[in-house]
């Protein structure tokens, strides 16, 4: 049973333009998503998050959309540059459920390359 | 401030054996979460410690068990080594409850059980 299911296994978007990864939940106890990139060998690095109270969140050329009624949610970069080029992950959490527990639900990434 | 440590990076063991992972949270974090990754299951949770409590475990067998210190810093084990172990065994550090859901991880241990 996949919580968080990234239903792209890989993206290829030219540089310069815009690179949308999508990634869609079933648990409505859900209230916390996350997005991380990955490179080979290393750990995951965070890189945004939104709460279930609000439907966007932009940092720099990072922005993430919650549509809660669509159990959706995406992640924007514009512009894509090269160094964009990694895994991506979705993550969900269920604060209240887990009364603040820190138990993430990871999708199964999406491997974004950036054309020059 | 340095990030999440997690020792050793490599590791190769045989099939029966244990195994002791180590990891150092951000200075400040309370919660370590450890989470495992495998080509065909993803990243999954293992288990969640704060103030040297557990508070959340995943869908693993109890050969795999954890602790955390006083120092926040936390141990996994892994007992009775079996082939389907092997993995890239990931920490993470957060604030901890009711503040701080942005885990940080670390650059995580391989594991190859042969």
């Amino acid at each position: 049973d996949q919580q968080v299911k990234q239903n792209s296994p890989s993206l290829s978007v030219q540089e310069g333009r815009i690179s949308i990864l999508n990634c869609d939940y079933t648990n409505s106890m859900f209230d916390y998503f996350l997005w991380y990139k990955k490179y080979p060998a290393e750990g995951p690095t965070f890189l945004i998050s939104i709460s279930s109270i609000k439907d966007k969140n932009e940092d720099g050329r990072f922005t993430v959309f919650l549509n809660k009624s669509a159990k959706h949610l995406s992640l924007h970069i514009v512009p894509s540059q090269p160094g964009d080029s990694a895994v991506y992950f979705c993550a969900a959490s269920a604060r209240v459920f887990d009364q603040g527990a820190q138990k993430l639900v990871f999708g199964q990434g999406t491997r974004l390359t950036i054309n020059p | 401030k340095a990030g999440v440590t997690q020792t050793p990076r490599y590791l190769i063991k045989t099939r029966g054996q244990q195994v002791t992972l180590s990891c150092s949270p951000i200075s400040g974090h309370r919660s370590v979460s450890w989470y495992q990754q495998t080509p065909g299951q993803g990243l999954q949770f293992l288990f969640e410690y704060f103030s040297e409590t557990q508070r959340n475990k995943g869908n693993f067998p109890g050969r795999f068990s954890g602790r955390q210190f006083s120092n926040s810093r936390s141990e996994m084990n892994v007992s009775t080594l079996e082939l389907g172990d092997s993995a890239l065994y990931l920490c993470a550090s957060s604030l901890g409850r009711f503040s701080g859901y942005e885990q940080y991880f670390g650059p995580g241990t391989r594991l190859t059980v042969t």
